[in-house]
């Protein structure tokens, strides 16, 4: 069974701060990762993908990948109310496109 | 770029009527589009991968006779939803991978469809 962890939550972070989000992934073939942003009420959107070991920036946002420890986190730096959302961590494993996605981390960001 | 609308957003239905979605990819092509279904505090489950021009591939546990899938052409794929009943009563939500170099393999989903059938 290939699974991806995520700790629900919900995470609390005052505004301002960094806020640490963490998956971690049971297949050692996965490929490919994505972080999905979910609002209540609203469908996923792709906020960073990585496929390599090692940081990838884009904006307030930071991905991290290990593979040989197969975890996969998220920081968001300088966190601000609208980063409240759920965040969802998605495993690509092959050929077949498929994501399997952890069953999220629900974000509150406190002004 | 990489949009994926769906129409419509909110359909409300009698029990035993079939009900149409439309998933479509506005800037890219997309040679496969996944649907998935969420209920409330869940997380997403795929239903089904949808390749162009070809049969969908079901996941375990989905009716394929009761979710039929069409992907018609490189930016268009429907799922109707036949003799519907309350307990399909869920948020529809479709996704295109994109296959450019930069952006390998990523899903962009549609805005999703919320159904309730009465």
């Amino acid at each position: 069974q290939k699974e991806v962890e995520q700790n629900s939550g919900p995470l609390s972070v005052p505004e301002g701060a960094i806020a640490s989000l963490n998956c971690t992934y049971s297949d050692r073939v996965s490929q490919s990762f994505f972080w999905y942003r979910q609002y209540s009420g609203k469908s996923p959107e792709l906020i960073m993908s990585i496929y390599s070991n090692g940081d990838k920036e884009d904006g307030r946002f930071t991905a991290q990948l290990n593979k040989a420890s197969q975890y996969v986190s998220l920081l968001i730096r300088d966190s601000q109310p609208s980063d409240s959302a759920t965040y969802l961590c998605a495993v690509n494993q092959g050929s077949n496109y498929k994501l399997t996605f952890g069953k999220g981390t629900l974000l509150t960001v406190n002004p | 770029g990489a949009v994926v609308s769906q129409h419509p957003s909110r359909v409300i239905c009698k029990s035993g009527t079939s009900v149409k979605i439309e998933c479509r990819s506005l800037d890219f092509q997309a040679t496969t589009m996944f649907w998935y279904r969420q209920f409330p505090k869940q997380s997403l489950m795929l239903m089904a991968t949808s390749n162009e021009g070809s049969k969908a591939t079901y996941e375990q546990g989905v009716e394929k006779d009761k979710f039929l899938i069409n992907h018609a052409s490189l930016t268009l794929s429907t799922l109707t939803v036949t003799s519907a009943h309350p307990e399909d009563s869920s948020f529809y939500i479709c996704s295109a991978r994109t296959s450019g170099s930069k952006t390998y393999n990523e899903q962009f989903f549609g805005p999703g469809t919320r159904l309730t059938v009465l």
